[in-house]
């Protein structure tokens, strides 16, 4: 059964970092893409960052690229995402996605992060 | 990038086929097959449903189904049950730096 589980959420100030972390389980890890995607509170989702299996090619959304890291560790089958220079409207669920053909095949159950004075 | 249009609402009795729209541009649904939809139930994570446009995950019901015309994909769900009850979003990916768009989300009531 694949396992995908976020950790590292909480609440933090505008203009501080973050890291996001994703525990994956029940599948070959290092063969696949993975992806974080988010989800404000009540609202719709958005890409947020990719990375291929050997960490070759990442990908960004405008709206965190220079701000946001994705990263994965093959050894440990986990997928990261350091966050710094949070602003408010990053708020949302941040989901950890395994790839398959260009869609999210499997998502995690996510982890809040607020960012509020 | 802009997020692909998806009506607002769409509500079905019991039994009865609905579609759901997803409209994007020459550069998103009508340059790849790489569209997906993804169910989503309140509180849990999004499930997908429809990849590669018509594609259905293994496990996931044969009432569901997509298809793609120019720059509009579309889901269809035939004979509406109460568990489709949810939301549902379309995704497909860009030619944009920003490599995936999803939709605005359509709730789907089954009355």
């Amino acid at each position: 059964e694949v396992q995908l589980v976020e950790s590292g959420g909480g609440l933090v100030q505008p203009g501080r970092s973050l890291r996001l972390s994703c525990a994956a389980s029940g599948f070959t890890f290092y063969d696949n893409a993975m992806h974080w995607v988010r989800q404000t509170p009540g609202k719709g989702l958005e890409w947020v960052s990719g990375i291929s299996w050997n960490s070759g090619h990442t990908g960004y959304a405008d709206s965190v690229k220079g701000r946001f890291t994705i990263s994965r560790d093959n050894a440990k089958n986990s997928l990261y995402l350091q966050m710094n220079s949070l602003r408010t409207e990053d708020t949302a669920f941040y989901y950890c996605a395994k790839e398959h053909s260009n869609s999210f095949q499997y998502c995690g159950q996510g982890t809040l992060v607020t960012v509020s004075s | 990038q802009s997020a692909l249009t998806q009506p607002a609402s769409v509500s079905g009795s019991p039994g009865q086929s609905i579609t759901i729209s997803c409209t994007g541009t020459s550069s998103d649904v009508g340059a790849y097959d790489y569209v997906s939809w993804y169910q989503q139930h309140p509180g849990t994570a999004p499930k997908l449903i429809i990849y590669d446009v018509t594609d259905r995950p293994s496990g996931v019901s044969s009432r569901f189904s997509g298809s793609k015309t120019d720059n509009t994909a579309s889901l269809t769900i035939s004979g509406l049950r109460a568990e489709d009850d949810a939301d549902y979003y379309c995704c497909s990916f860009t030619s944009s730096s920003t490599l995936y768009v999803f939709g605005t989300g359509t709730k789907v009531s089954v009355l």
